[in-house]
This record gives structure tokens, C-alpha cells and sequence, in this order.
């Protein structure tokens, strides 16, 4: 296995339009997480997933934002009508349920909204 | 609810110093407490980590201390290397629930050689 992995790595889009991310997570992992990092900051919770079910949502999570995590394996988010506020980096992470294990984390994808 | 203060950066050191880099929190029941680097180019990878108070987290010669009764997870590493140059976050989980991370701002340091 080679990790966590997201796509794609770089999207740069204009105002409005929509986006959509992909994660896979390792294999056998059945929580996901996505998180956003915007610049001098560190990474923020947006929400999770066990297996297939979205557990909880941060209010960061504006109506625009949509995540999914078809039968468990891997997850995507989508946002709509992108603003410029939107630029940052969407990490995804993912670890097996239970206390204190350690959180695996992809490479990103960073959204620029021009 | 739970946060995570770090140092400020950037730290700026030279090879062979010494380094600290300070880390409290708030959080409510008996979190799990991390540190995080992020290399460049590189995904976040856990560096150390302590589950209960009075722990003590290592990896490649970095050491932290779990201290309840200061609320403080400081980092430490007797020797750095040029190697070392990253950006690095402090991070707690509640030990209930999503156990979602809640991470500080991160302090970039950069050795010097």
C-alpha cells in the first residue's frame, strides 16, 4: 500500500465553477477525514467518515461543501459556486477506529479560486 | 472547546543547537497529544505522540512530555540537523468520539548548516 493518496495534486479554478476532490485512503482504514489548511495556519477539521457514513461536519462545512464516501473505500468533496475564499489546502487523512492510533495523511490538494 | 497554542515562528537555528518549541492546550477530559512535521513537498507525518499525562513521546532524537498539571506538550531535540528544516504542528484528540485532530498554527524552522 502506498499511503494515502489525493487528486489531483493542483486545481486552479474560476469563480463559481464547481470542483470536486478525490481520496483513497489505505486500504484497510475505515475512518476519513478531511481537513483544510489555509496559509501560516494549520489544518482544520471539516468532517469524517466511518466507513460509508459521514459521522460529523464542522460548521465549516457551509451548504456548499459536499463529501461522500461510497461503500466505504474512497471519498470525495465537492464544492459549488467556488469563492475566492475557498483557496487553501484540502488534506485527507485516514486511521483505523479505536483510541490514539495514529492519523495517516495524503499530500493535498490545493485549490486556488481566481 | 479544545485549541492548540504553539510558538510563534519562524525559529531560525543553527546545526548542533539546541531546540524547544513550545506547545499548550485547552481541551476538556484526557486528550492525546501529537506533534506533526510537514517536510517540503511532503504530507503531514506523525513525529511522536503521548497518550496520558506524565508520557514522554520520542522519534529521531525529538522528545516531548506530556505535563497535565501545565497543560503543555513542549518539543524538544538536543542536537538538530539541517535535515530537521520543516514546518512543525502541535495537535490534540478528544479520547471520545471522532477523535478528530485539533492542530496549532505550525512554527517553520530552518537549520541552518
Amino acid at each position: 500500500d502506498t499511503g494515502v493518496s489525493q487528486d489531483p495534486r493542483h486545481k486552479i479554478t474560476k469563480r463559481g465553477q464547481n470542483v470536486t476532490f478525490r481520496c483513497d485512503p489505505i486500504s484497510e482504514h475505515n475512518r476519513l477525514y478531511w481537513y483544510r489548511q489555509t496559509l501560516g495556519q494549520g489544518p482544520e477539521f471539516l468532517t469524517y467518515f466511518q466507513n460509508e457514513a459521514q459521522l460529523e461536519k464542522s460548521r465549516l462545512l457551509s451548504d456548499r461543501f459536499s463529501a461522500e464516501r461510497p461503500k466505504g473505500s474512497f471519498s470525495t468533496l465537492e464544492i459549488q459556486r467556488t469563492e475566492q475564499g475557498d483557496s487553501a489546502m484540502y488534506l485527507c487523512a485516514s486511521t483505523y477506529r479505536g483510541a490514539n492510533t495514529e492519523a495517516f495523511f495524503g499530500q493535498g490538494t490545493r485549490l486556488t479560486v481566481v | 472547546g479544545n485549541s492548540v497554542t504553539q510558538m510563534e515562528g519562524p525559529v531560525t537555528l543553527s546545526e548542533e543547537a539546541f531546540l524547544t518549541i513550545n506547545c499548550t492546550y485547552t481541551a476538556t477530559g484526557y486528550p492525546s497529544l501529537f506533534w506533526y512535521v510537514q517536510y517540503p513537498g511532503e504530507g503531514l507525518q506523525l513525529l511522536l505522540k503521548a497518550t496520558k499525562a506524565d508520557d514522554k513521546g520520542s522519534n529521531k532524537g525529538f522528545e516531548a512530555t506530556y505535563r497535565k498539571e501545565t497543560t503543555s506538550f513542549h518539543l524538544e531535540k538536543g542536537s538538530v540537523q539541517v535535515s530537521d528544516s520543516a514546518v512543525y504542528f502541535c495537535a490534540l484528540s478528544a479520547s471520545e468520539g471522532a477523535q478528530k485532530l485539533v492542530f496549532g498554527q505550525g512554527t517553520r524552522l530552518t537549520i541552518n548548516p
